[in-house]
């Protein structure tokens, strides 16, 4: 089905540890983003990317690093994580001009 | 700065009911998008409503209807007839300025259906 793929799901990762999150969309956009929800709040924005190669940093963006090497991928990486870093995070991904948002269905990190 | 408000943590409706969440918002742009989504336990992020600041109609899908006060920077979502399955967190959220058009939340407003 046509969207936004996010894996893993689930992951417990322990202090000083590193991962890649993972975010593949097939509709063609332009424009993706990563997120972060924390317990009882809205979402904040680490990075985001206006197109393959084009990447910038959003409110919360220490700790983590992005690359789009293609349309379709946009991988966020957790290096040396720390309990800070517990979250759900959300890929998300839009097409040129007022178009809407079409959200992954998200990842949730533990750091112990 | 760009900022969304949403000041009901929780809300209460009886099914049947309809429910007014509240959202204000504050931007100094004269182009903005306003949006409404609904997080279920399970946690994905559903999208119910789109407003244009420039639209001059409320926007409306089904159940959901969107009252867009410009003048007072409000845009408040009303779901009519609620139901069971509407007990949910709901998020407010604004496109962002500038080229990289990202959403801008609020914190949400958990909403429980009684029936």
């Amino acid at each position: 089905n046509a969207g936004v793929t996010q894996t893993p799901k689930f992951r417990i990762l322990k202090i000083g540890q590193s991962m890649t999150l993972q975010c593949a969309q097939d509709m063609n956009h332009n424009y993706m983003y990563w997120y972060r929800q924390d317990p009882g709040m809205g979402l904040k924005l680490i990075y985001y990317s206006v197109g393959a190669g084009i990447t910038d940093k959003g409110e919360v963006p220490n700790g983590y690093n992005v690359s789009r090497s293609t349309t379709e991928d946009f991988p966020l990486r957790l290096e040396l994580a720390a309990p800070s870093q517990t979250s759900v995070y959300f890929c998300a991904s839009r097409t040129w001009g007022t178009g809407g948002y079409t959200f992954g269905s998200g990842t949730r990190l533990t750091v112990v | 700065a760009q900022k969304i408000t949403q000041t009901q943590p929780g809300m209460f409706v009886q099914e049947k009911e309809a429910v007014t969440l509240d959202c204000t918002y504050d931007t100094s742009d004269p182009s903005y998008g306003l949006f409404w989504y609904k997080q279920p336990s399970s946690g994905e992020m559903i999208f119910l409503i789109y407003q244009g600041s420039y639209d001059q109609q409320n926007a409306t899908e089904g159940r959901y209807s969107l009252n867009f006060q410009k003048a007072r920077k409000s845009a408040n979502l009303v779901i009519s007839a609620s139901q069971l399955g509407d007990s949910a967190m709901y998020f407010c959220a604004m496109r962002g300025r500038g080229s990289q058009g990202n959403l801008i939340f609020g914190k949400g407003t958990k909403l429980s259906v009684k029936p």
